[in-house]
């Protein structure tokens, strides 16, 4: 599972409330990956990482932030959490060419 | 962007039968293909995957299939089992020239019987 972990695994909280999610990664991979997973959509790509301070918007960006101030951390912020952003969340971190991903975090908005 | 549909939703299997599912892509330019397992609460884990300099990869009783020309790729499970009930996602991938981003395809259900 290329040493991925997340934090928290579950978390309950409330609208318009900050949340943090923490994905940590120890194979010392450069490319990270923040994916929320709903019913029918798949996985959908939030925000991803090229190197330390470098990261780009994916598909799914709107209301979410992140940070990757150390090779091995990638932070996924909701700044005011919804209801529509209650899913799992997998982050994931790349060799090559192969994705691998974390265990994933329940959240969820009420 | 790249778009990656799957197909069908749902699949129910005997076990000892073969399970197909495919995929098409839009972007020509995608050139890797993975495959995800996910079974219930656990995380998508990487079961197979072809790069577009290959028509078919076999692990076992797993096989993947590419038409580069048709743009579709399928996953071909022989022998199913019940251990092989998960979901299956498809993704599609430029990697040398978009980060390495995945698109994938909404998934596959399959429900093996016994």
């Amino acid at each position: 599972d290329a040493g991925i972990t997340q934090s928290p695994r579950h978390k309950v909280t409330e609208t318009g409330t900050p949340v943090t999610l923490r994905c940590h990664q120890t194979e010392n991979h450069r490319y990270m990956y923040w994916y929320r997973q709903d019913p029918g959509h798949g996985l959908r790509l939030i925000h991803y990482s090229y190197g330390v301070k470098d990261t780009d918007k994916g598909e799914v960006s709107d209301g979410y932030s992140v940070s990757r101030s150390k090779t091995e951390d990638f932070l996924l912020t909701l700044e005011s959490a919804t209801s529509s952003q209650t899913s799992v969340y997998f982050c994931a971190s790349r060799t090559s060419l192969e994705q691998y991903f974390g265990p994933g975090t329940r959240l969820t908005v009420t | 962007g790249e778009n990656v549909e799957q197909h069908p939703s749902t699949l129910s299997v005997q076990e000892g039968d073969s399970a197909v599912i495919k995929c098409t892509y839009s972007d020509s330019a995608s050139n890797y293909f993975p495959w995800y397992k996910q079974e219930l609460g656990k995380r998508p884990q990487l079961i197979i995957d072809i790069r577009s300099n290959v028509g078919e990869k076999k692990d076992q009783r797993i096989a993947v299939t590419l038409n580069k020309t048709a743009k579709h790729f399928s996953l071909h499970i022989t022998e199913t089992q019940p251990e092989d009930s998960a979901v299956y996602f498809c993704a599609a991938s430029r990697p040398t020239d978009s980060w390495g981003k995945l698109q994938f395809g909404a998934g596959t259900q399959v429900v093996v019987t016994p």
